[in-house]
């Protein structure tokens, strides 16, 4: 079955931090990766996608992934967070070349101390 | 820059009631999805429409779910009898046709049920 595991729940970091979210997934074919930020009261949003070429992709915000097709993986990292980074990150996966649904992870709360 | 929008933000209704959320996709968008969040859970597929009929449906939508596009610009979702378990956050989401490959998925901006 189509799945994504999003490695930690909740996140605490001090501004000026590092930051890398794991994702793994599992899907038999081909696929687009993507990671979405909710802000609090607000709405989903893209940050980053993956759909081929350099399997490092820069999204908004100064944040990025790196698509590892043998790990199955698709980390989301930035150098040194920000206050207003704080959200809810969801990484995400859905199948090549179709309109097809998108699988969601669970999830990950990033609360980023001033 | 197009944004899909939805109505209303923030709807209550008494359990058993019938609800209708309505959503404006991206005008030149073809495909159509409703996604639901329960608080605290992860987003969840419901359904996705193309062509004026339902592509694929998860499990969650049940006979108590239909959806329509009834006027060429709205993409509605409805419940037919409220449960409790309904409450949730349901987002729609609008994509562009077959024939682009990888097409962005556009979220909006939900419309929180709450059934009391």
């Amino acid at each position: 079955a189509q799945s994504v595991s999003q490695h930690n729940h909740h996140v605490i970091l001090s501004e000026a931090a590092s930051l890398e979210l794991g994702c793994n997934y599992s899907y038999g074919g081909t696929v687009n990766l993507f990671w979405y930020v909710q802000y609090p009261g607000q709405h989903l949003q893209l940050l980053l996608k993956y759909f081929s070429g350099d399997p490092l992709v820069k999204g908004i915000k100064g944040f990025e992934a790196e698509f590892i097709k043998s790990k199955f993986s698709f980390n989301l990292r930035k150098p040194s967070v920000q206050w207003s980074d704080t959200a809810e990150y969801f990484c995400a996966v859905n199948e090549k070349n179709r309109d097809d649904k998108i699988i969601f992870g669970k999830g990950t709360r990033l609360h980023i101390l001033p | 820059e197009p944004e899909v929008t939805q109505t209303p933000s923030h709807q209550v209704t008494q359990m058993g009631q019938e609800v209708i959320l309505r959503c404006v996709p991206i005008s030149n968008h073809l495909y159509f999805y409703w996604y639901r969040q329960i608080l605290g859970q992860k987003v969840e597929f419901l359904v996705s429409f193309y062509n004026n009929e339902i592509s694929e449906k998860s499990e969650i939508f049940d006979d108590q779910f239909s959806v329509e596009r009834p006027d060429g610009s709205n993409f509605t979702l409805k419940i037919r009898s409220t449960k409790l378990e309904d409450s949730a956050m349901y987002f729609c989401a609008s994509s562009r046709d077959l024939g682009l490959a990888d097409n962005e998925q556009f979220f909006g901006p939900g419309t929180r049920l709450t059934v009391l």
